[in-house]
Protein backbone atom coordinates (compact mmCIF):
# COMPACT_ATOMS: atom_id res chain seq x y z
CA UNK A 1 0.00 0.00 0.00
CA UNK A 2 1.39 3.59 -0.80
CA UNK A 3 2.95 5.08 2.18
CA UNK A 4 1.75 8.88 0.86
CA UNK A 5 -1.74 8.68 0.25
CA UNK A 6 -2.68 11.59 -2.64
CA UNK A 7 -5.72 12.60 -3.96
CA UNK A 8 -7.47 12.89 -6.03
CA UNK A 9 -6.28 9.58 -8.48
CA UNK A 10 -7.07 12.13 -11.41
CA UNK A 11 -8.89 15.36 -12.09
CA UNK A 12 -10.38 17.41 -15.01
CA UNK A 13 -10.93 21.27 -15.02
CA UNK A 14 -12.01 23.99 -17.25
CA UNK A 15 -9.01 26.17 -18.34
CA UNK A 16 -9.37 29.34 -15.69
CA UNK A 17 -10.61 27.39 -12.93
CA UNK A 18 -8.94 26.83 -9.52
CA UNK A 19 -7.68 22.81 -8.29
CA UNK A 20 -6.10 21.48 -5.23
CA UNK A 21 -4.50 18.52 -4.78
CA UNK A 22 -3.56 16.74 -1.48
CA UNK A 23 -1.25 14.41 0.19
CA UNK A 24 -1.18 12.80 3.60
CA UNK A 25 1.05 10.44 5.28
CA UNK A 26 -0.01 8.69 8.52
CA UNK A 27 3.47 9.90 10.03
CA UNK A 28 5.24 12.96 10.42
CA UNK A 29 7.40 14.17 7.75
CA UNK A 30 10.82 15.16 7.61
CA UNK A 31 10.39 16.92 4.78
CA UNK A 32 7.73 17.10 1.92
CA UNK A 33 8.13 17.73 -2.17
CA UNK A 34 6.34 18.55 -5.32
CA UNK A 35 7.00 17.52 -8.62
CA UNK A 36 5.14 17.74 -12.30
CA UNK A 37 5.61 15.11 -14.54
CA UNK A 38 3.96 15.14 -18.25
CA UNK A 39 3.67 11.84 -19.70
CA UNK A 40 6.81 10.08 -20.82
CA UNK A 41 9.47 12.86 -18.98
CA UNK A 42 11.23 13.76 -16.10
CA UNK A 43 10.83 15.17 -12.79
CA UNK A 44 10.14 19.01 -12.75
CA UNK A 45 10.30 20.50 -8.78
CA UNK A 46 7.69 22.70 -8.18
CA UNK A 47 8.24 23.29 -3.93
CA UNK A 48 9.80 21.71 -1.27
CA UNK A 49 8.39 22.44 2.59
CA UNK A 50 10.17 21.46 5.76
CA UNK A 51 8.27 23.61 8.41
CA UNK A 52 4.98 23.37 9.96
CA UNK A 53 2.64 25.42 8.93
CA UNK A 54 5.14 26.38 5.61
CA UNK A 55 3.61 27.78 2.59
CA UNK A 56 5.54 28.49 -0.77
CA UNK A 57 3.65 30.53 -3.45
CA UNK A 58 5.12 30.22 -7.67
CA UNK A 59 3.42 31.94 -10.05
CA UNK A 60 0.16 30.18 -9.72
CA UNK A 61 1.17 27.64 -7.39
CA UNK A 62 0.74 27.80 -3.81
CA UNK A 63 1.80 24.36 -1.84
CA UNK A 64 1.61 24.57 2.26
CA UNK A 65 2.41 22.10 5.17
CA UNK A 66 0.34 21.49 7.61
CA UNK A 67 1.13 21.90 11.34
CA UNK A 68 1.54 18.18 12.17
CA UNK A 69 3.94 17.80 8.99
CA UNK A 70 1.61 14.66 7.84
CA UNK A 71 -0.60 16.68 5.06
CA UNK A 72 0.65 19.17 2.09
CA UNK A 73 -1.81 20.34 -0.18
CA UNK A 74 -1.22 21.64 -3.86
CA UNK A 75 -3.08 24.52 -5.10
CA UNK A 76 -3.14 25.95 -8.88
CA UNK A 77 -5.34 29.29 -9.39
CA UNK A 78 -6.91 30.32 -12.86
CA UNK A 79 -5.94 26.85 -14.10
CA UNK A 80 -3.90 26.94 -17.72
CA UNK A 81 -3.04 24.04 -20.60
CA UNK A 82 0.21 24.20 -19.66
CA UNK A 83 -0.58 23.03 -15.96
CA UNK A 84 -1.92 19.52 -17.23
CA UNK A 85 0.80 16.60 -16.26
CA UNK A 86 1.30 14.02 -13.46
CA UNK A 87 1.29 15.63 -9.94
CA UNK A 88 3.58 13.85 -7.44
CA UNK A 89 4.16 14.17 -3.94
CA UNK A 90 7.48 13.03 -2.54
CA UNK A 91 8.42 12.59 1.20
CA UNK A 92 11.18 11.76 3.37
CA UNK A 93 10.24 10.24 6.21
CA UNK A 94 12.92 9.63 8.52
CA UNK A 95 15.41 11.95 7.50
CA UNK A 96 16.52 13.00 4.16
CA UNK A 97 18.42 10.33 1.60
CA UNK A 98 14.85 8.32 0.16
CA UNK A 99 12.08 10.00 -0.89
CA UNK A 100 8.70 8.33 -0.84
CA UNK A 101 5.99 8.83 -3.48
CA UNK A 102 2.38 9.42 -3.72
CA UNK A 103 0.87 7.64 -7.02
CA UNK A 104 0.45 11.31 -8.32
CA UNK A 105 -2.45 13.12 -9.65
CA UNK A 106 -3.11 13.41 -13.09
CA UNK A 107 -4.17 17.15 -14.45
CA UNK A 108 -6.76 17.66 -17.34
CA UNK A 109 -7.11 21.25 -18.48
CA UNK A 110 -10.03 21.48 -20.77
CA UNK A 111 -10.75 24.42 -22.70
CA UNK B 1 24.59 23.97 -15.28
CA UNK B 2 23.52 21.23 -16.93
CA UNK B 3 21.40 19.19 -14.43
CA UNK B 4 20.88 15.65 -14.09
CA UNK B 5 22.03 13.60 -17.28
CA UNK B 6 20.94 10.14 -17.58
CA UNK B 7 21.70 8.28 -21.03
CA UNK B 8 20.68 7.15 -23.00
CA UNK B 9 16.77 8.23 -23.14
CA UNK B 10 15.53 5.14 -24.15
CA UNK B 11 17.29 1.65 -24.64
CA UNK B 12 15.67 -1.69 -26.02
CA UNK B 13 17.51 -4.49 -24.71
CA UNK B 14 16.18 -8.41 -25.60
CA UNK B 15 15.17 -10.95 -23.04
CA UNK B 16 18.69 -12.17 -21.31
CA UNK B 17 21.35 -8.88 -22.21
CA UNK B 18 22.56 -6.41 -19.74
CA UNK B 19 21.56 -3.24 -19.74
CA UNK B 20 23.83 -0.17 -18.26
CA UNK B 21 22.39 2.76 -17.48
CA UNK B 22 24.67 6.05 -16.76
CA UNK B 23 23.63 9.17 -14.31
CA UNK B 24 25.80 12.28 -14.37
CA UNK B 25 24.78 14.11 -10.87
CA UNK B 26 24.46 18.22 -11.27
CA UNK B 27 27.24 19.96 -10.76
CA UNK B 28 28.17 19.94 -7.14
CA UNK B 29 26.15 16.97 -6.14
CA UNK B 30 27.86 14.13 -4.01
CA UNK B 31 24.49 11.92 -3.76
CA UNK B 32 22.86 10.38 -6.23
CA UNK B 33 19.69 8.14 -6.02
CA UNK B 34 17.99 5.81 -8.74
CA UNK B 35 14.53 5.17 -8.62
CA UNK B 36 12.35 2.87 -10.79
CA UNK B 37 8.71 3.66 -12.76
CA UNK B 38 7.00 0.53 -13.63
CA UNK B 39 4.01 1.09 -15.83
CA UNK B 40 1.16 2.01 -13.95
CA UNK B 41 2.96 2.30 -10.64
CA UNK B 42 4.28 4.75 -9.22
CA UNK B 43 8.09 5.75 -8.61
CA UNK B 44 9.91 3.47 -6.30
CA UNK B 45 13.09 3.92 -4.50
CA UNK B 46 15.96 1.72 -5.43
CA UNK B 47 19.54 2.58 -3.91
CA UNK B 48 21.43 6.20 -2.76
CA UNK B 49 24.89 6.19 -3.15
CA UNK B 50 27.50 8.17 -2.18
CA UNK B 51 30.89 8.96 -4.58
CA UNK B 52 32.36 4.88 -3.85
CA UNK B 53 29.66 3.99 -1.36
CA UNK B 54 26.18 2.78 -1.43
CA UNK B 55 24.67 3.92 1.57
CA UNK B 56 20.96 2.64 1.40
CA UNK B 57 20.13 -0.24 -1.04
CA UNK B 58 16.90 -1.24 0.69
CA UNK B 59 14.98 -0.62 -2.64
CA UNK B 60 17.41 -2.99 -5.12
CA UNK B 61 16.10 -6.30 -6.26
CA UNK B 62 18.37 -8.81 -4.61
CA UNK B 63 19.50 -10.23 -7.60
CA UNK B 64 20.69 -8.96 -11.44
CA UNK B 65 20.79 -5.57 -10.38
CA UNK B 66 23.65 -3.25 -8.84
CA UNK B 67 24.59 -0.09 -8.94
CA UNK B 68 27.69 2.04 -8.26
CA UNK B 69 29.33 5.46 -8.21
CA UNK B 70 32.95 5.51 -8.90
CA UNK B 71 35.49 8.26 -7.76
CA UNK B 72 35.40 9.09 -11.54
CA UNK B 73 32.35 9.12 -14.06
CA UNK B 74 29.32 8.98 -13.97
CA UNK B 75 26.66 6.40 -11.65
CA UNK B 76 26.14 2.98 -13.65
CA UNK B 77 22.56 0.96 -12.58
CA UNK B 78 23.58 -2.17 -14.20
CA UNK B 79 20.74 -4.87 -14.88
CA UNK B 80 22.00 -8.39 -16.02
CA UNK B 81 19.79 -11.05 -17.49
CA UNK B 82 16.89 -8.49 -18.28
CA UNK B 83 13.25 -10.13 -18.45
CA UNK B 84 10.21 -8.25 -19.32
CA UNK B 85 9.07 -7.43 -16.06
CA UNK B 86 12.50 -4.91 -16.16
CA UNK B 87 10.52 -2.95 -18.84
CA UNK B 88 10.13 0.66 -16.87
CA UNK B 89 11.41 4.16 -16.98
CA UNK B 90 14.86 4.58 -14.20
CA UNK B 91 15.04 7.61 -13.00
CA UNK B 92 18.54 9.02 -11.31
CA UNK B 93 18.18 12.04 -8.91
CA UNK B 94 21.15 13.98 -7.55
CA UNK B 95 21.37 16.47 -4.63
CA UNK B 96 23.79 18.10 -2.35
CA UNK B 97 24.97 17.11 1.12
CA UNK B 98 21.36 18.87 2.73
CA UNK B 99 19.20 17.55 0.48
CA UNK B 100 16.96 19.30 -2.60
CA UNK B 101 16.97 16.43 -5.37
CA UNK B 102 16.81 17.44 -8.85
CA UNK B 103 16.00 14.34 -11.00
CA UNK B 104 16.96 13.93 -14.50
CA UNK B 105 15.45 13.03 -17.94
CA UNK B 106 15.29 8.73 -17.13
CA UNK B 107 16.06 6.22 -19.02
CA UNK B 108 13.05 4.39 -20.75
CA UNK B 109 14.23 0.60 -20.55
CA UNK B 110 12.33 -1.94 -22.68
CA UNK B 111 13.07 -5.60 -22.64
CA UNK B 112 11.13 -7.37 -25.96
Amino acid sequence: SQELEQSPQSLIVQEGKNLTINCTSSKTLYGLYWYKQKYGEGLIFLMMLQKGGEEKSHEKITAKLDEKKQQSSLHITASQPSHAGIYLCGADRDSWGKLQFGAGTQVVVTP
Amino acid sequence: NAGVMQNPRHLVRRRGQEARLRCSPMKGHSHVYWYRQLPEEGLKFMVYLQKENIIDESGMPKERFSAEFPKEGPSILRIQQVVRGDSAAYFCASSPRDGGYTFGSGTRLTVV
